[in-house]
């Protein structure tokens, strides 16, 4: 089973939409939470961090369940410029211990 | 601009060549990580680093070496380079200040034929 699994995708919307996406993660130690965007042939960056109490960032909010191990990502009034691969990414950390682990990503097509 | 650098960007090697991708940062980030992203396998974990002279495997070692001399620095090696190592790869650093998101690189496509 991998660590970080997401919706497989993927997901054509038409603007204007809003779309959700889930993952759930296996390692219950793990301490940070991240959606991650990346576009075509681009390297990934950072959206937004996930806390537990759930955030916000204008149109996008995540929200993690941490009893379920469960995080989602929930877009709204989904623009063209939204059209990317999504990626749920987990980060177990602690003394010489560092690591970020990718879900395979959920690839959002917005169409006009 | 501040960031994580990797070079090439682009590389084709031969079978059984080895070659060094290089990587540094210039925000003194503690934490470095290797990355390869394969289609269909997302991205998976080779080697990381918690600080100048500490490294550890990741999920996908083997063929590869790493060192951590300097705080910038983060070379990638592949000893004697087989066609399953075409991919691109990206080199990722974050602060140990707060857990936080990695700042990726803008990775090096290799092919090897």
């Amino acid at each position: 089973r991998k660590e970080v699994e997401q919706d497989p995708g993927p997901f054509n919307v038409p603007e204007g939409a809003t779309v959700a996406f889930n993952c759930t993660y296996s390692n219950s130690a793990s301490q940070s939470f991240f959606w991650y965007r990346q576009d075509c042939r681009k390297e990934p960056k950072l959206l937004m961090s996930v806390y537990s109490s759930g955030n916000e960032d204008g149109r996008f909010t995540a929200q993690l369940n941490r009893a379920s191990q469960y995080i989602s990502l929930l877009i709204r009034d989904s623009k063209l410029s939204d059209s990317a691969t999504y990626l749920c990414v987990v980060n177990s950390y602690g003394g010489a211990t560092n690591k970020l682990i990718f879900g395979t990503g959920t690839l959002l097509a917005v169409q006009p | 601009n501040a960031g994580v650098t990797q070079t090439p960007k682009f590389q084709v090697l031969k079978t059984g060549q080895s070659m060094t991708l290089q990587c540094a940062q210039d925000m003194n980030h503690e934490y470095m990580s290797w990355y390869r992203q394969d289609p269909g396998m997302g991205l998976r974990l080779i080697h990381y680093s918690v600080g100048a002279g500490i490294t550890d495997q990741g999920e996908v070692p083997n063929g590869y070496n790493v060192s951590r001399s300097t705080t910038e620095d983060f070379p990638l090696r592949l000893l004697s380079a087989a066609p399953s190592q075409t991919s691109v790869y990206f080199c990722a650093s974050t602060s140990r200040a707060l857990p936080r998101g990695y700042t990726f690189g803008s990775g090096t496509r290799l092919t090897v034929v």
